[in-house]
C-alpha cells in the first residue's frame, strides 16, 4: 500500500506568517490527494481536494499545489481560527491512506 | 444538507462485537455518487479509514481490519452500519461515518462526516 508522510508534524507561527505543510506519497498517485482540517475537538473537514481544487466555502487563504508524490498545503496569512491538524489524504484507489498529521500552533 | 449521525454503545468488553449505525438525513443513501463510509481515530492518534459500502452492497475494507470486519447498509432506514468483532483495547477510538464522493472505483473523498461516537473498549 502506498504510505503518506507529511511534515513536519508540528509547527507554531505568527499570525500572518505564511506556513507551509508538505505531504509525501511513497509512489506517485497523480493529483489524487485531498487535504482536511481538523479543529481541537472537532469533525475533520474536507479543505482541498484534486492537490489544489479549493472545498465550497474555504477561505482563499488556503491553496493546495503538487503531483506525482509531492504535495503542500500552504496557508497564505495565518490566522487564530486556523489552530488545528491538517490531513493528507490519498485517494487514486483503495485503501485511502492519511498523512500522520500536521499540528499548527500559534506562537 | 446531507447530515450522519453515529449511533451504539460507548463501550465494549475485549473479544466482544462493536456495533455502530450511521444514520443519513437530508439524502439518499442509494445515491450511486457515493461510497459510505468508516473511518476511526484513537484518542490523541491520526485517522485510519475503515471501510467503503456502496448502495449496491458491495465493500470494500481495509485490508488490516477485514478479517474482523463486516459493513452493511439498510437502504428502507437510510442508514449504514458497522460490526468488528474480537475487539481489544487497541480498537478504542472516536468512530465516524462518513459520505465519500466517488471519484473512480474504490476512491473517494470524505466531503461530510458525522459528530463521531467515542467507543472504549474495556472489560
Amino acid at each position: 500500500d502506498i504510505q503518506m508522510t507529511q511534515s513536519p508534524s508540528s509547527l507554531s507561527a505568527s499570525v500572518g506568517d505564511r506556513v507551509t505543510i508538505t505531504c509525501r506519497a511513497s509512489q506517485g498517485i497523480s493529483n489524487f490527494l485531498a487535504w482536511y482540517q481538523q479543529k481541537p475537538g472537532k469533525v475533520p473537514k474536507l479543505l482541498i481536494y484534486a492537490a489544489s481544487t479549493l472545498q465550497s466555502g474555504v477561505p482563499s487563504r488556503f491553496s493546495g499545489s503538487g503531483s506525482g508524490t509531492d504535495f503542500t498545503l500552504t496557508i497564505s496569512s495565518l490566522q487564530p481560527e486556523d489552530v488545528a491538524t491538517y490531513y493528507c489524504q490519498k485517494y487514486d484507489s483503495a485503501p485511502p491512506t492519511f498523512g500522520q498529521g500536521t499540528k499548527v500552533e500559534i506562537k | 444538507q446531507v447530515q450522519l449521525q453515529e449511533s451504539g454503545p460507548g463501550l465494549v468488553k475485549p473479544s466482544q462485537t462493536l456495533s455502530l449505525t450511521c444514520t443519513v438525513s437530508g439524502g439518499s443513501i442509494s445515491s450511486g455518487d457515493h461510497y459510505w463510509s468508516w473511518i476511526r481515530q484513537p484518542p490523541g492518534k491520526g485517522l485510519e479509514w475503515i471501510g467503503y459500502i456502496y448502495y449496491s452492497g458491495s465493500t470494500y475494507y481495509n485490508p488490516s481490519l477485514k478479517s474482523r470486519l463486516s459493513i452493511s447498509l439498510d437502504t428502507s432506514r437510510n442508514q449504514f452500519s458497522l460490526r468488528l468483532s474480537s475487539v481489544t483495547a487497541a480498537d478504542t477510538a472516536v468512530y465516524y461515518c462518513a459520505r465519500g464522493k466517488k471519484v473512480q472505483l474504490w476512491s473517494a473523498i470524505f466531503d461530510n462526516w458525522g459528530q463521531g461516537t467515542l467507543v472504549t473498549v474495556s472489560s
